[in-house]
């Protein structure tokens, strides 16, 4: 069965400043998608990224961005001038590639972004 | 654009009572999938629908049932609630089953039982 980690509970950021939030994850697939997902206090599921993993390529949106480390099973989200807005619970998902049952997404725990103005 | 559906947006039961929530997908979208999210804690896969049948079952009680009709609307039926059935439960439609089409969430239905 797929796991994600997210190992750190919380994090704390600086308006305009950069941070980065980790993500593990365990499979024996190979090909699979990875997603991070932000959930604002209005407790709304929006996703930020998305990235397949058979693209070598780092996804990019705006002021995000991901590292993907496929063969470290490493999926870290970069935000880059943060903006209070970005305050927000923010999931790491996995979900299979393959159609069939495979559709649901398995989430990590999440972590808890802060931004100080 | 049209976005996932769903209602009620609150929702208080007591103990043992029953409870429907309704969840209308993305027009065109053929697939529904349910999730609860408990106090502190990350959604969890319920169970999902494809062109109305089930699809893939995740944690869902026994007491939890659930279907997809004709116009690819879901309800999620509960019954003999517990306290520990308090959660956000969030439904997500996409195009296809487990295909590269992301799921979109809808703003999910708290439900509080006392």
């Amino acid at each position: 069965a797929q796991t994600v980690t997210q190992s750190q509970p919380e994090m704390s950021v600086q308006e305009a400043e950069t941070v980065t939030l980790s993500c593990t994850y365990d499979t024996s697939e190979s090909d699979y998608y990875l997603f991070w997902y932000k959930q604002p206090p209005s407790r709304q599921m929006i996703l930020v990224i998305r990235q397949e993993a058979y693209k070598q390529q780092n996804a990019t949106e705006n002021r995000f961005s991901v590292n993907f480390q496929k063969a470290a099973k490493s999926f870290s989200l970069k935000i880059s001038d943060s903006q209070l807005g970005d305050a927000a619970m923010y999931f790491c998902a996995y979900r299979s590639w393959y159609g069939g049952s495979q559709g649901n997404l398995i989430f990590g725990k999440g972590t808890k972004l802060s931004v100080k103005p | 654009a049209a976005g996932v559906i769903q209602s009620p947006r609150h929702l208080i039961k007591e103990k043992r009572e029953t409870a429907t929530l309704k969840c209308y997908p993305i027009p065109r979208h053929d697939t529904v999938y349910w999730y609860q999210q408990g106090p502190g804690q990350d959604p969890q896969f319920l169970i999902s629908f494809y062109e109305k049948m089930q699809s893939d079952k995740g944690s869902i009680p026994d007491r939890f049932s659930a279907q997809q009709f004709s116009d690819y609307h879901s309800e999620l039926n509960m019954s003999s609630l517990e306290l520990g059935d308090s959660a956000l439960y969030f439904c997500a439609s996409s195009l296809g089953k487990g295909n590269q089409e992301e799921a979109f969430f809808g703003q999910g239905t708290r439900l509080t039982v006392v």
